[in-house]
């Protein structure tokens, strides 16, 4: 695998589902980054963590949890979601928040039913 | 006023035409600028970055920035078919755990 890597892919969830996105990073990054996708809309920055620590939580709900447990991976717990939550869960790493090159992975689409 | 403006589209050209995307913004703190391409189901690829204000060639992609005017451009040469993606302007104040301020996207077709 090379560069960054997101599964699933699509995820379906009920309203009062648990899920989890994975993200996975091949470069020796030390920055790793959520960010929501949604139609019509710029991306939204969620999260960013660097060398495991986080750095920022950008007013996200709290049905939204990031785990970080290196500098390869990411998840982000979902949990009781809103229709409106549903849109494209973009991953991205870069050498660390002092590098503004970012690299994304192919993005988990996501919906809430 | 939105920090970063971008026209949707979408833009339709024949092949082999010249486009031209922009973004204007309106944080004159900003200096570092980047433009992203985007394809159908797939995460944005970087594909230029450029400090302050000046032009960047790479092959037929050319980055523009007038500081001045708040304003930057990306002109595409001998367009192509597989360059038919949605293309997005991100810039940034600094570096060092700023974040990037990213425009909406302009989605290009080019036709055959």
């Amino acid at each position: 695998e090379t560069g960054v890597t997101q599964t699933p892919r699509h995820l379906v969830m009920g309203m009062t589902n648990k899920k989890s996105l994975k993200c996975e990073q091949h470069l020796g990054h030390n920055a790793m980054y959520w960010y929501k996708q949604s139609a019509k809309k710029p991306l939204e920055l969620m999260f960013v963590y660097n060398f495991k620590e986080q750095t920022e939580n950008n007013s996200v709900p709290s049905r939204f949890s990031p785990e970080c447990p290196n500098s390869s991976h990411l998840f982000l717990h979902l949990h009781t979601l809103q229709p409106e939550d549903s849109a494209l869960y973009l991953c991205a790493s870069s050498q660390s928040i002092a590098y503004n090159e970012q690299f994304f992975g192919p993005g988990t689409r996501l919906t809430v039913l | 006023q939105k920090e970063v403006e971008q026209d949707p589209g979408p833009l339709s050209v024949p092949e082999g035409a010249i486009v031209s995307l922009n973004c204007t913004y309106s944080n004159s703190a900003f200096q570092y600028f980047m433009w992203y391409r985007q394809y159908s189901r797939k995460g944005p690829e970087l594909l230029m970055y450029t400090y302050s204000s000046g032009n960047k060639e790479d092959g037929r992609f050319t980055a523009q920035v007038d500081k001045s005017s708040k304003y930057i451009s990306l002109f595409i040469r001998d367009s192509q078919p597989s360059d038919s993606a949605t293309y997005l302007c991100a810039m940034s104040a600094s570096v060092g755990n700023t974040p990037l301020v990213f425009g909406k996207g302009t989605r290009l077709s080019v036709i055959a």
